[in-house]
């Protein structure tokens, strides 16, 4: 099983859809988890850690279901640019290394 | 501070060449990682580094990938020699200690091996 598993898409959406990302990990000592953006033949960058309570930035809210091991990623009201690839990061228990998964690819449209 | 500075940004070179990625991370930041990315595995963490340290390299596919960081400043992902399957974008990434830290990227070297 791999530490990070995204459904790699690609997610075609209408403007102003709502879209749903979700991620499993495989290891239970993970202890910090985001959701990176990509843009195409760019650097990732952080769009949102995500915390145990689930936390809300605007139109987008991260949730973590520890004990099924899972993120999600939902993305309200979706915007033309919002299109990019979102990828799904886990830190390793006492590890300092973040784990990236494969990464699912938006594509919203007019 | 300018973020993590990557150089070069773009490599072309033969077969059974050698080829020195440099990276510079944010001052301060404790952590730097060196990540691989193609279209069919995504990303790959090669190596990363704790206060010049390296934690694991497991990632490293294979003898030929080597890399250093001789200070805080300054790290170097080598491969000697170089094949046309290491063709690929190049990542590093910086963060500070602690658990919840962002790390921020540079922009890559895309490497194109022929």
């Amino acid at each position: 099983r791999k530490e990070v598993e995204q459904d790699p898409g690609p997610f075609n959406v209408p403007e102003g859809a709502t879209v749903a990302f979700n991620c499993t990990y495989s290891n239970s000592a993970s202890q910090s988890f985001f959701w990176y953006r990509q843009d195409c033949r760019k650097e990732p960058k952080l769009l949102m850690s995500v915390y145990s309570s689930g936390n809300e930035d605007g139109r987008f809210t991260a949730q973590l279901n520890r004990a099924s091991q899972y993120i999600s990623l939902l993305i309200r009201d979706s915007k033309l640019s919002d299109s990019a690839t979102y990828l799904c990061v886990v830190k390793g228990g006492s590890q300092g290394n973040l784990i990236f998964g494969k990464g699912t690819k938006l594509s919203v449209k007019p | 501070d300018a973020g993590v500075i990557q150089s070069p940004r773009h490599e072309v070179t033969e077969m059974g060449q050698e080829v020195t990625l440099r990276c510079k991370p944010i001052s301060g930041h404790d952590y730097l990682f060196w990540y691989r990315q193609t279209m069919m595995r995504g990303l790959e963490l090669l190596i990363y580094f704790n206060n010049n340290v390296p934690i694991d390299d497991s990632g490293m596919p294979e003898d030929r990938f080597s890399a250093k960081m001789p200070n805080a400043s300054f790290s170097t992902l080598k491969i000697q020699p170089s094949e046309p399957r290491d063709s690929a974008v190049y990542f590093c990434a910086s963060r500070v200690q602690g658990g919840g830290t962002e790390a921020f990227f540079g922009q890559g070297t895309r490497l194109t091996v022929v």
